[in-house]
C-alpha cells in the first residue's frame, strides 16, 4: 500500500528566507504523480507544484521548487523568498492510477508560519 | 484550469438526517473526486466519480452512507446519509484528470 509521510508537523521561517518541507513516500507503482498543496485558513486547497515520476528534472514554479529523489522516494518542497502569504498548511500527495482506478494519498501536513 | 463551485459552504445538521453537497465545474471533466477532512487532519479520499459509471469507493466508505451522483461532465453530488456527530468534517470535491482543482469545501457540523 502507498504511504506518504511528512515528518515536520510545524515549521517557521523568517520573511524573505528559504525553507524546505520534507516528504517521503512508499509505493511499488512505476507511474505516479506527486503534488504539493497549500491550504490556508480559508480551507481552499491550492496546487503549488506537481511532479511526474517519469521526469528526472525537478519541477519549478516561481519561488517553489522540488527536490525529487525517486530512488530514495523523497519529494521535498523548497520555498524561496518566503512571503507572509505563504503561511498555510502544506500537504504532500501521491497519485497513481491503474486500469482507471485512482489512488490519492495525502500526508499529514506541515503547518508553515512565515514570520515578519 | 477549471473552476469549481461547491455548495453549501457550511451547514449544521441534526443527527439522523442527510445532507447533499454539490460541485459544479465550469468545464467538462472526466473524473471528480470526493474527500473528507476531519478536524485538524489530512484529506482522505472517499470515492472517485466518472460520468456514466458507478462511483468507486475507497476502503471504509460505502455507497449507502455516501451515495454519489455524476449525471454529466460538469456536476456531481455527494450525500452524507443518516448523519452522526462523527460525520462532522470538511468535505471537498476536486476535478480533472489529476484531480488537482478543488472546490472550496463544505464544513459540516452534526449535532
Amino acid at each position: 500500500a502507498q504511504t506518504v509521510t511528512q515528518s515536520q508537523p510545524e515549521m517557521s521561517v523568517q520573511e524573505a528566507e528559504t525553507v524546505t518541507l520534507s516528504c517521503t513516500y512508499d509505493t511499488s507503482e512505476s507511474n505516479y504523480y506527486l503534488f504539493w498543496y497549500k491550504q490556508p485558513p480559508s480551507r481552499q486547497m491550492i496546487l503549488v507544484i506537481r511532479q511526474e515520476a517519469y521526469k528526472q528534472q525537478n519541477a519549478t514554479e516561481n519561488r517553489f521548487s522540488v527536490n525529487f529523489q525517486k530512488a530514495a522516494k523523497s519529494f521535498s518542497l523548497k520555498i524561496s523568498d518566503s512571503q507572509l502569504g505563504d503561511t498555510a498548511m502544506y500537504f504532500c500527495a501521491f497519485m497513481s492510477w491503474t486500469s482507471g482506478t485512482y489512488k490519492y494519498i495525502f500526508g499529514t501536513g506541515t503547518r508553515l508560519k512565515v514570520l515578519a | 484550469s477549471a473552476v469549481i463551485s461547491q455548495k453549501p459552504s457550511r451547514d449544521i445538521c441534526q443527527r439522523g438526517t442527510s445532507l447533499t453537497i454539490q460541485c459544479q465545474v465550469d468545464s467538462q471533466v472526466t473524473m471528480m473526486f470526493w474527500y473528507r477532512q476531519q478536524p485538524g487532519q489530512s484529506l482522505t479520499l472517499i470515492a472517485t466519480a466518472n460520468q456514466g459509471s458507478e462511483a468507486t469507493y475507497e476502503s471504509g466508505f460505502v455507497i449507502d452512507k455516501f451515495p454519489i451522483s455524476r449525471p454529466n461532465l460538469t456536476f456531481s453530488t455527494l450525500t452524507v446519509s443518516n448523519m452522526s456527530p462523527e460525520d462532522s468534517s470538511i468535505y471537498l470535491c476536486s476535478a480533472g484528470q489529476y484531480g488537482y482543482t478543488f472546490g472550496s469545501g463544505t464544513r459540516l457540523t452534526v449535532v
